[in-house]
């Protein structure tokens, strides 16, 4: 089956960095992606891995491990505007994407 | 910028009504979406659309129905809306197949 696992929760102090998890099981592998929704809005695109390592964009930089269908996102000098819940999706052989639940960041000043 | 515009940020309907969902995206993508979303569950496909007047069912399409007759609009319908149908409901497009996704601002439908 396909399926995608990440933590509910997470809090973090202003300024500090925060490293979101996932895993995931998909049938076959064609890329991952991470979004940010704030409450009450759409998400919005954040990154994409298909190749493993470390994709770096700005104070957001996203990891990939094929071999252990796990990615992380690492969020650095967090603000408080970064509060929001960050999702995880992953495309398998369907071409359609599997999204996680969504872990819920909290940036406390 | 793409944009994805669904017509209600809010409705409130009864049970057994019949709803529509409506959303309309300006940059001529190829491909739309149907997701509810609910807390601890994350996004979940409804239904899904790679061309006009085409429609394939996603995860969850018991209790829904969808309409692409244009390219740009894609319609998803309840046909007696029930209780357990009360979800955030967002639309989303996308250029081609496995490209990331432009979401519209979500519609939270409560049915009563």
């Amino acid at each position: 089956g396909q399926n995608i696992d990440q933590p509910t929760e997470m809090t973090a102090t202003e300024g500090a960095i925060v490293q979101i998890n996932c895993t995931y099981q998909t049938s076959g592998f064609n890329g991952l992606f991470w979004y940010q929704q704030h409450a009450g809005e759409a998400p919005t695109f954040l990154s994409y891995n298909v190749l493993d390592g470390l994709e770096e964009k700005g104070r957001f930089s996203s990891f990939l491990s094929r071999s252990k269908g796990y990615s992380y996102l690492l969020l650095k000098e967090l603000q408080m505007k970064d509060s929001a819940s960050y999702l995880c999706a992953a495309r398998g052989n369907g071409q359609n994407f599997v999204f996680g639940p969504g872990t819920r960041l909290s940036v406390l000043p | 910028d793409v944009k994805v515009t669904q017509s209600s940020r809010y409705l409130v309907k009864r049970t057994g009504e019949k709803v529509f969902l409506e959303c309309v995206q300006d940059m001529d993508h190829e491909n739309m979406f149907w997701y509810r979303q609910d807390p601890g569950l994350g996004l979940r496909l409804i239904y899904f659309s790679y061309d006009v007047k085409m429609k394939e069912k996603g995860d969850i399409p018991e209790g829904y129905s969808v309409s692409r007759e244009k390219k740009e609009r894609f319609s998803l319908i309840l046909e007696s809306a029930s209780t357990n149908q009360t979800s955030m409901y967002l639309c989303a497009s996308s250029r081609q197949r496995g490209y990331g996704y432009t979401f519209g601002s979500g519609t939270r439908l409560t049915v009563v």
